[in-house]
């Protein structure tokens, strides 16, 4: 069955200090991968998402992964995290032959002024 | 933009009765889900709906669990006898190319 693993339980940064959340998938085959964040009190926003061609790609508030195919992995990054970007993150994958995602079990950040 | 609404936002039940949880998908998406996330536990897919009839559901979606789409605009999900490890936050989302937009949950408590 596939899987998502994100190692980072609990992130605590400063402002302006950068950031890598790691993402780790179980599926050989054809994946479509998504980073959603969760702030306090809200519903799931997409942030990024991976379908085909460029394995680096650029989302919403200066966030960006990198789909890394031999690795199995998709980490999140963000050169210079704001308080504003306390949240829950959460990695997901879709197998292209099912309709469900996959969730990791997400990846609490915690930005401090 | 239009957005994937859910209601009640929270709602509170006494351990074995029936709830049902309503969404609005966005109007011209076909494809349609549940997932629940259980107070510090991932979000875990519970069923898919396309066609008027469940695609796919999971090991969670038991007897207990049933999805309608009555009347072309909701999309409901009930829970027959309702348990106490039913309590988790339900996210309704919605599907017309690759990407599920979600709702902003309904949180469930059972007493």
């Amino acid at each position: 069955a596939q899987s998502v693993s994100q190692h980072n339980h609990h992130v605590i940064l400063s402002e302006a200090a950068s950031l890598e959340l790691g993402c780790n998938y179980s599926y050989g085959g054809t994946v479509n991968l998504f980073w959603y964040v969760q702030y306090p009190g809200q519903h799931l926003q997409l942030l990024l998402k991976y379908f085909s061609g460029d394995p680096l790609v650029k989302g919403i508030k200066g966030f960006e992964a990198e789909f890394i195919k031999s690795k199995f992995s998709f980490n999140l990054r963000k050169p210079s995290v704001q308080w504003s970007d306390t949240a829950e993150y959460f990695c997901a994958v879709r197998d292209y032959n099912t309709d469900k995602l996959i969730f990791g079990t997400g990846t609490r950040l915690q930005v401090f002024p | 933009e239009p957005e994937v609404t859910q209601t009640p936002s929270h709602q509170v039940t006494q351990m074995g009765q029936e709830v049902i949880l309503r969404c609005v998908p966005i109007s011209n998406h076909l494809y349609f889900y549940w997932y629940r996330q259980i107070l510090g536990q991932k979000v875990e897919f519970l069923v898919s709906f396309y066609n008027n009839e469940i695609s796919e559901k999971s090991e969670i979606f038991d007897d207990q669990f049933s999805v309608e789409r009555p009347d072309g605009s909701n999309f409901t999900l009930k829970i027959r006898s309702t348990k106490l490890e039913d309590s988790a936050m339900y996210f309704c989302a919605s599907r017309i190319g690759n990407e599920q937009f979600f709702g902003p949950g309904t949180r469930l408590t059972v007493l």
